[in-house]
């Protein structure tokens, strides 16, 4: 298996513009996580997603982000406007999500910079 | 309040010089404490779950233990390949989400 694929995985954009972020999880596994890691705060848990259901977004920083998964493969994080203060690294992780006990699986990560 | 406190949060050691990095957590519930490495530029990666007190698991030059109020990753004879962050995360009884700590940078000298 190829693992949790993230894209892009360097962004550099403008304040103002809007930013997706990409996320194909492990297949198979039921639940999708999205955090925001930075010096700051460490990780932090955005949204997660069972079964292409949005379940927690209480995470989710403010109005401007948003997520979706239209399918079990697939995942996006959308900011809209950017902001400099959203520049930090995003990770999606997947997990197969049968009782408490199952790890996380992480992708590389997108590190997104806004100007 | 829920929380999971990593200490220290650096960790400079010589190659071969083992020690202890510690994460103590203020939760109700408990229902797994995890263990995670992470390497500049990567995601986290899995190492490993304890679920109750006194349980230990071991791979490599990693062991962990677990008590009721903290767990220990007792890092034995390091090698520099084992210098990265390690994380922390507790899972309760009611909720799926993970509860994460800082991290422990660790820095294993040759």
């Amino acid at each position: 298996d190829a693992g949790v694929i993230q894209s892009p995985r360097h962004e550099v954009t403008e304040m103002g513009q809007e930013v997706t972020l990409r996320c194909k999880p492990i297949s198979g596994h039921d639940y999708l996580f999205w955090y925001r890691q930075t010096m700051m705060r460490g990780l932090e848990l955005l949204i997660y997603f069972n079964n292409n259901v949005p379940i927690d977004d209480s995470g989710m920083p403010e109005d401007r982000f948003s997520a979706k998964m239209p399918n079990a493969s697939f995942s996006t994080l959308k900011i809209q406007p950017s902001e400099p203060r959203d520049s930090a690294v995003y990770f999606c992780a997947s997990t197969p999500g049968q009782g408490y006990y199952n790890e996380q699986f992480f992708g590389p990560g997108t590190r997104l910079t806004v100007l | 309040e829920d929380q999971v406190t990593q200490s220290p949060e650096a960790l400079r050691l010589q190659e071969g010089e083992s020690s202890s990095l510690n994460c103590s957590y203020t939760v109700s519930g408990l229902r797994g404490l995890f263990w995670y490495r992470q390497d500049p530029g990567k995601g986290p990666e899995f190492l490993f779950t304890l679920y109750s007190a006194g349980e230990e698991k071991e791979k490599e030059r990693l062991k962990a233990t677990l008590t009721k109020k903290e767990s220990f990753l007792h890092i034995t004879a390091p090698k520099p390949e084992d210098s990265a962050t390690y994380l922390c995360a507790v899972r309760m009884d009611s909720n799926y989400q993970l509860i994460w700590g800082a991290g422990t940078k660790l820095i294993i000298k040759p």
